[in-house]
């Protein structure tokens, strides 16, 4: 299985700060074939069910604001908030779909400062 | 707008079968564009993906659960289900039904359900 680690484990950053969330898959998840990271970032606010943030490591899902941006490729990558704001308080996960079983990361907790 | 519900007992004995459907609105699950899966997430822990299903009803299972896992699919009433056998309390979690935003049965999850919590007690 492709192990996916994050880091931090939780994260606590001040309104319109930067949040930076890194996530680490144990094999390269770009594919050599079309050049595509096969990585996406969920969110994942308390009661709630996950939420497509990012996938391709760096394509925004429709509807989600542009203070968010993924970045990376290989085996490292990075989900980054510009400018947080108190509705981005959550739990954000990795996953990888480059090989089966699709894994995800353990969450990095993200809270006010 | 595409809405995925999950249903089933929230309590499961020891040993005994968990069975969830998952009832899609918003678009025929008969598509051949997605499909579609069960991911699910102990209290307070991370998330883990438990299998996939297409329209054909071709389905793929994590190695870790398959000796105990089918998902099968009802197009004529648009849903699909999960069956684990032989649960014990580490299989208490929350369930979701997803989609896959692909054809492909390794992609990622763009619509997800609310969710279903399983507890396996006596």
């Amino acid at each position: 299985d492709i192990v996916m680690t994050q880091f931090p484990d939780s994260l606590a950053v001040a309104l319109g700060e930067r949040a930076t969330i890194n996530c680490k898959s144990s094999q390269n998840v770009l594919s050599s074939s079309n050049n595509k990271n096969y990585l996406a970032w969920y969110q994942q606010r308390p009661g709630h069910p996950p939420k497509l943030l990012m996938y391709w490591a760096s394509t925004r899902e429709s509807g989600v604001p542009d203070r968010f941006s993924g970045s990376g490729s290989g085996t490292d990558f990075t989900l980054t908030i510009s400018s947080l704001q108190a509705e981005d308080v959550a739990v954000y996960y990795c996953q990888q779909y480059f090989g089966t079983p699709q894994t995800f990361g353990q969450g990095t907790k993200l809270e006010i400062k | 707008q595409l809405q995925l519900q999950e249903s089933g007992p929230g309590l499961v004995k020891p040993s005994e079968t968990l069975s969830l459907t998952c009832t899609v609105s918003g678009d025929s699950i008969s598509s051949s564009s997605y499909y579609w899966g069960w991911i699910r997430q102990p209290p307070g822990k991370g998330l883990e993906w438990v299998g996939t299903v297409y329209y054909s009803g071709s389905s793929y299972y994590n190695p870790s659960l398959k000796s105990r896992v089918t998902i099968s699919i009802d197009t004529s009433r648009n849903r699909f289900s999960l069956r684990l056998t032989s649960v014990t309390a580490a299989d208490t979690a929350i369930y979701y039904c997803a989609r896959l935003a692909s054809r492909s049965s390794l992609y990622y999850f763009d619509y997800w359900g609310q969710g279903s919590l399983v507890t396996v007690s006596s």
